[in-house]
């Protein structure tokens, strides 16, 4: 099983709509959570860390399930600059591990 | 807003050749990063530096490749005998512990011919 997993898309989605992208991990042991935003052959820019008891930032709401080892992020109202890939990343050792990222295009 | 920042922004090298990629981490930052994006693939941890030592590398980081913090504010990678498979983004990034979010550089694009 691969360490972190995201599901690729991409999430085609109209301007206004809310779109949920989930992460699911394998390593227990991991204490921080993040979703990163990464546009295209730039570099993953920190968009929020993930916490259990759930964060929101605007239209942003990330949430942490250890239970069942995944990791959400909710966008609602999307807007056009928006479109980027969103990578889930979790801290494990002295590193962060991500996933492959997740697709999402936003149109008008 | 601090920000980390990488030189140069495109390395052009051919094989065989050493290359060397600079970082300025922020100032009270403590940890320091490298990671690599190749071409359409996630991004990949290669070593973490800390109190002037590697406190973590990967598999990736084979004798090729080294990290040094020469003068207290550049963080560097260097490696010796680049390949063709060497080109991808590098990215520095670094953070004030090793639990808080890590902040990237731009990246250095390396291509190697």
């Amino acid at each position: 099983r691969k360490e972190v997993e995201q599901d690729p898309g991409p999430f085609n989605v109209p301007e206004g709509a809310t779109v949920a992208f989930n992460c699911t991990y394998s390593n227990s042991a991991s204490q921080s959570f993040f979703w990163y935003r990464q546009d295209c052959r730039k570099e993953p820019k920190l968009l929020m860390s993930v916490y259990s008891s759930g964060n929101e930032d605007g239209r942003f709401t990330a949430q942490l399930n250890r239970a069942s080892q995944y990791i959400s992020l909710l966008i609602r109202d999307s807007k056009l600059s928006d479109s980027a890939t969103y990578l889930c990343a979790m801290e494990y050792g002295n590193k962060l591990v991500f996933g492959a990222g997740t697709i999402l295009r936003v149109k008008s | 807003e601090p920000e980390v920042t990488q030189t140069p922004s495109h390395q052009v090298t051919q094989m065989g050749q050493e290359v060397i990629l600079r970082c300025v981490p922020i100032s009270n930052h403590l940890y320091f990063y490298w990671y690599r994006q190749i071409l359409g693939q996630k991004v990949e941890f290669l070593v973490s530096f800390y109190n002037n030592e590697i406190s973590e590398k990967s598999e990736i980081f084979d004798d090729q490749f080294s990290v040094e913090r020469p003068d207290g504010s550049n963080f560097t990678l260097k490696i010796r005998s680049t390949k063709l498979e060497d080109s991808a983004m590098y990215f520095c990034a670094s953070s004030w512990d090793g639990y808080q979010p890590q902040h990237f550089g731009d990246g250095t694009r390396l291509s190697i011919l």
